[in-house]
């Protein structure tokens, strides 16, 4: 059975960083390429950042550019996405996805507040 | 950017209703298109991917069709554990971008 299984959400003040991990099981991790989707509350989905299956490749949405990182380490099964300089817009339920989404994490909240 | 226009945004319908959302793309998209459900505080699930495949485990009387840009998922028969938000979702080129999503309530 797939599972993804996120953590490191919470509460983090704007400007500061979070790193959010996905626990991937259930299938061959690096054959596939990964996805982190966000959800602010009460709004629709919107795509963050994918990395390709071997971490070659990366994309990110423009409004994170610079500031998020996705990356993956394909010998622990786990995909990172590594946010900084955290603004009050980032607030959101973070999903992991095994692109294009097949597959989707329970998500994790992040809360950008002072 | 490829803008994804879903329609309609909201809509209630009564069971047994057959039940239309579209999402028209604003650049050829081809058949990189999947929709999913979404219930109050769950993970998206994937209904239809590929336009028009059915997903595993997906009751058959939901089916996605395509007319050149646009994107259509249908309920042909709606039933209450269909009450729920669908979105699509556009993977053909970046950045993917969603539709603004369809809250389907009971009439």
């Amino acid at each position: 059975e797939v599972q993804l299984v996120e953590s490191g959400g919470g509460l983090v003040q704007p400007g500061r960083s979070m790193k959010l991990s996905c626990a991937a099981s259930g299938f061959t991790f690096n054959n596939y390429d990964m996805a982190w989707v966000c959800q602010a509350p009460k709004k629709g989905l919107e795509w963050v950042a994918t990395i390709s299956y071997d971490g070659s490749s990366t994309y990110y949405r423009d409004s994170v550019k610079g500031r998020f990182t996705i990356s993956r380490d394909n010998a622990k099964s786990t995909l990172y996405l590594q946010m900084d300089s955290l603004r009050s817009e980032d607030t959101a339920t973070y999903y992991c996805a095994r692109a294009p989404g097949g597959y989707w994490g329970q998500g994790t909240l992040v809360t950008v507040s002072s | 950017d490829i803008q994804m226009t879903q329609s309609p945004s909201s809509m209630s319908a009564s069971l047994g209703d057959r039940v239309t959302i579209t999402c028209q793309a604003s650049q050829d998209i081809g058949n990189n298109l999947i929709w999913f459900q979404q219930k109050p505080g769950k993970s998206p699930r994937p209904m239809i991917y590929y336009a028009t495949n059915l997903a595993n485990g997906v009751p058959s009387r939901f089916s996605g069709s395509r007319s050149g840009s646009d994107y259509s998922l249908t309920i042909s028969s709606l039933e209450s554990e269909d009450m729920a938000d669908y979105h699509c979702l556009q993977y053909k080129q970046y950045p993917w971008t969603f539709g603004g999503g369809t809250k389907l309530e009971l009439k």
